[in-house]
């Protein structure tokens, strides 16, 4: 059964990090692109940054360009998410998804995130 | 970046009727081009990508079609379960975009 656990969430001041993960499993996790997209309370979904297989590419929403970094260990199947910089815009569900090309088939359950003073 | 908006914003319809639900760029994204299903409290679902192939276990009433700039979602007859948001998704340029969603309602 294919599995993707987000962990990390939870409530950040404004100008504070967070490290979300995500951790694989029930899949070949390095044969896959994997992604992070957001979804704010009620709104529509956000795609926030993408790693292909070996992590040599990294691509990034214009917003959180210079603030996040997507990463990810394939010798632990996991993926990961550094937020610094938090702005309260950036509050959301954060899924961990991942697909071998441009779309997303797997996804987590989502961790929130919260910036607020 | 791309645009995409969705048409239209709700839908409401019964069990058993057929739903059409479009997806409108603002540049031509080829075929490159997925729809979404999501429900409450869940996880969007993959349907459909490359405009008109479905995503492995969705059922044949599911059906998507167009390319270029204009796309639509079809479903040929509405089951209970059916009733969520739709979201169309482009991977023709980055950065990837959603549609802000077209949401299914029982009527």
């Amino acid at each position: 059964e294919v599995q993707l656990v987000e962990s990390g969430g939870g409530l950040v001041q404004p100008g504070g990090s967070l490290r979300l993960s995500c951790a694989a499993s029930g899949f070949s996790f390095t044969n896959y692109w994997m992604s992070w997209v957001r979804q704010a309370p009620g709104k529509g979904l956000e795609w926030v940054a993408n790693i292909n297989r070996d992590g040599s590419e990294k691509y990034y929403m214009d917003s959180v360009k210079g603030r996040f970094t997507i990463s990810r260990d394939n010798a632990k199947n996991s993926l990961y998410l550094q937020m610094n910089s938090l702005r309260a815009e950036d509050t959301a569900v954060y899924y961990c998804a991942a697909g071998v090309n441009g779309y997303r088939d797997y996804w987590g359950q989502g961790t929130l995130v919260t910036v607020s003073s | 970046e791309i645009v995409l908006t969705q048409s239209p914003a709700t839908l409401s319809l019964s069990p058993g009727e057929r739903a059409t639900l479009s997806c409108r760029a603002s540049q031509s994204v080829g075929s490159y081009l997925a729809w979404y299903q999501q429900k409450p409290g869940q996880a969007p679902r993959l349907l459909i990508y490359d405009a008109s192939n479905r995503a492995t276990g969705i059922p044949a009433r599911f059906s998507g079609s167009g390319s270029g700039t204009d796309f639509t979602l079809t479903i040929s007859s509405l089951e209970p379960e059916d009733f969520a948001v739709y979201y169309c998704q482009q991977r023709g340029n980055w950065p990837y975009t959603f549609g802000p969603g077209t949401k299914l309602e029982i009527k």
